[in-house]
């Protein structure tokens, strides 16, 4: 019974370039959302997705960042050109579609790190 | 909006000694959940445990129990019989209730407790 699956674990970029990270929820779970953790912080409210569909996007950054949950496939968090600033932990987290107040279930989370 | 604070950056406590985490929240909701989440040196996010609003009597997982004051917006970690894999950040977290929209969480910006021998 896998938790939820983030990869890669540890992503290198250089500015400019686009970071592509990937989130797998737990099965049976249908939400999923997206947090972000700067150094010395705590975890940042970035989107929340169900599939095929943005729910909530109002912690995201308005450019270089955007979210997709297709039909089929993982939870894909897509940063484009990106900067020092985007240094930082990306946590994925699901919960059940049948009941949303069970505590969100985290993966272990990306490390992005710009060169 | 919601706010967690966490007014503790760092806690130290001896081995099999009771420590307590602080964590003061503000909302207008009536209906929420309250949270602490663990997060050891490898940064993994674990659920320590879960508080439900409308439930009076504090929740309790083994070494761990919350003191949760509604009225006072107060929700405190105790951890007894401290033992050394509890160091680690300790994050409050806050969620509204769910009523067919996003229920994301709040966090605060954590406490990190070191255990000593």
């Amino acid at each position: 019974n896998a938790g939820v699956m983030q990869n890669p674990r540890h992503l290198v970029r250089r500015r400019g370039q686009e970071a592509r990270l990937r989130c797998s929820p737990m099965k049976g779970h249908s939400h999923v959302y997206w947090y972000r953790q700067l150094p010395e912080e705590g975890l940042k409210f970035m989107v929340y997705l169900q599939k095929e569909n943005i729910i909530d996007e109002s912690g995201m950054p308005k450019e270089r960042f955007s979210a997709e949950f297709p039909k089929e496939g993982p939870s894909i968090l897509r940063i484009q050109q990106v900067v020092r600033g985007d240094s930082a932990a990306y946590f994925c987290a699901s919960s059940p579609w049948s009941d949303s107040n069970q505590p969100q279930h985290f993966g272990d989370g990306t490390r992005l790190s710009i060169l | 909006a919601q706010t967690v604070t966490q007014s503790q950056p760092e806690m130290s406590v001896q081995e099999a000694e009771t420590v307590t985490l602080s964590c003061t929240y503000d909302t207008s909701e009536s209906n929420y959940y309250l949270f602490w989440y663990k997060q050891p040196p490898s940064r993994q996010m674990i659920l320590v445990i879960r508080q439900e609003a409308y439930k009076q009597q504090n929740a309790t997982e083994n070494r761990f129990s919350v003191n949760f004051q509604k009225a006072a917006k107060s929700f405190s970690l105790k951890i007894s019989d401290s033992q050394l894999g509890d160091t680690a950040m300790y994050f409050c977290a806050f969620m509204k209730h769910w009523t067919g929209t996003a229920s994301k969480l709040t966090f605060g910006t954590g406490t990190r407790l070191q255990v000593t021998l």
